[in-house]
């Protein structure tokens, strides 16, 4: 089955840091891939919106200056949490879905666990 | 708006059945899925609904009623590994997919 790689898994960093995040479908093209943010005990948030080569659509409240999201290839997309503060401390997930097959389920990368001392 | 419903938390007994809820109401619809995501872990894809009807695949069935915006997942002989939430979404006329909150399920022995 499709397969969604997220890289890293866990990350620990003083605030002010910038902390980037990689998305990679491992066996299929991704046209359109999404973030997701997830605090403890909380709902599934989407973030954005990753489009392969043109900007990212961002869900509303969502800081695009500080949230910077970039979908250079048709396997690849980072998040990249900049000056990151311990609020910004959560679980970070992407998706990915197979370029024309829209109706199709989201595979999930493994999750980014990032927290901001 | 779009909106989509599940009950927050459910409990059922280990080797019994339990079924999840889901409504919605969304601008068009293009199908149904329905995912498992246990405490700490992404979400992992169960199933998938587009026509009206049940679909099984294993332990685990999943139905859709398009003219009554419903569809439920049916769990049977419960095992302890099934304690999860279970995230019911629906993909729109855009192709957007659109969250339900999510339903805890506490498995007890």
């Amino acid at each position: 089955g499709a397969v969604v790689s997220q890289h890293p898994s866990w990350v620990i960093c003083k605030s002010g840091t910038s902390v980037k995040i990689e998305c990679r479908s491992l066996d299929f093209q991704a046209t359109t891939m999404f973030w997701y943010r997830q605090f403890p005990k909380q709902s599934l948030m989407l973030m954005a919106t990753s489009n392969e080569g043109s900007k990212a659509t961002y869900e509303q409240g969502v800081e695009k200056d500080k949230f910077l999201i970039n979908h250079a290839s048709l396997t690849l997309s980072t998040l990249t949490v900049t000056s990151a503060h311990p609020e910004d401390s959560s679980f970070y997930i992407c998706s990915a879905r197979d370029t024309g097959f829209e109706a199709q389920p989201q595979h999930f990368g493994d999750g980014t666990r990032l927290s901001i001392l | 708006g779009q909106n989509i419903d599940q009950p927050t938390e459910m409990t059922a007994t280990e080797g019994a059945i339990v079924q999840i809820n889901c409504t919605y109401q969304t601008s068009g619809f293009n199908g149904l899925f329905w995912y498992q995501q246990h405490a700490g872990e992404a979400p992992t894809f169960l199933s998938y609904n587009v026509l009206d009807g049940l679909e099984e695949k294993g332990r685990f069935s999943s139905f859709l009623s398009r003219s009554k915006g419903y569809s439920y997942l049916l769990l049977k002989e419960l095992q302890m590994k099934d304690s999860a939430s279970y995230l019911c979404a629906v993909t729109n006329s855009n192709y957007q997919l659109i969250w339900g909150a999510g339903t805890k399920l506490i498995i007890k022995p």
